[in-house]
């Protein structure tokens, strides 16, 4: 079976700009989370959203925003893009959104700002 | 709030030879913990987790956690390290009743000398 699947795998822009990423989670899995990983530090919790519903939110701005489709795939949007927004961005899926539940990361989408 | 200290940002083993890497947490309610591992340029991958079953947790690669409520650690450990096992190792705690959001640590780069 196929794994998280996320594209595009870099992304170049610049000051100012907008962005959309985009992930396919595990087949028959609902749930998909957004994290931000800096260099060298560990990946930040950005979005969860479940049965298409933001279900989580973390300390980000309002330039970032996320939706989920019927089929349970989901974009990250940033807006009005900052040279701190460089990062690695971590999709993850699970069956639900328990606690308890695995999460599946991707392979990131590695997003730099010049 | 809940958090993740990792002690060490970088530890160093010789082939062979035990790893133990070092992880505590913060929360007044034991939270569910997890330990991923990352590989370059990879996304993060699933060593093992304590969902409050087993305070023993077998995990895959030869991995295992020991969770010790007095201690408020989930400490990593493998008796022989290998070559492959050279990654950087992330500690994750799931806040009870937050849905799958994941607080993870800073890291711990593992490096494996021949």
């Amino acid at each position: 079976d196929a794994g998280v699947t996320q594209s595009p795998t870099h992304l170049i822009k610049t000051r100012g700009q907008q962005v959309t990423l985009r992930c396919s989670p595990i087949s028959g899995h609902k749930s998909v989370s957004w994290y931000q990983q800096v260099l060298g530090q560990g990946p930040q919790f950005i979005f969860q959203y479940y049965e298409k519903e933001e279900r989580g939110r973390g300390n980000f701005p309002d330039r970032f925003s996320a939706r989920q489709f019927p089929n349970y795939s989901s974009e990250l949007n940033v807006n009005a893009l900052l040279l701190g927004d460089s990062a690695l961005y971590l999709c993850a899926s699970s069956l639900v959104e328990r606690s308890t539940d695995t999460q599946y990361f991707g392979p990131g989408t590695r997003l730099t700002v010049l | 709030a809940q958090s993740v200290t990792q002690l060490g940002s970088h530890v160093s083993v010789s082939e062979g030879a035990l790893v133990l890497l070092r992880c505590n947490y913060s929360s007044s309610v034991p939270p569910y913990l997890f330990w991923y591992v990352q590989y370059p340029n990879q996304g993060l991958q699933l060593l093992l987790k304590y969902t409050s079953a087993a305070t023993l947790v077998k995990g895959i690669n030869g991995f295992e956690a020991e969770f010790k409520k007095s201690e408020t650690s989930f400490h990593l450990t493998k008796p022989s390290a290998h070559m492959s096992d050279a990654a950087e190792y992330f500690c994750a705690v799931s806040p009870y009743n937050q849905g799958g959001k994941l607080i993870f640590g800073q890291g711990t780069e593992l490096s494996v000398k021949p």
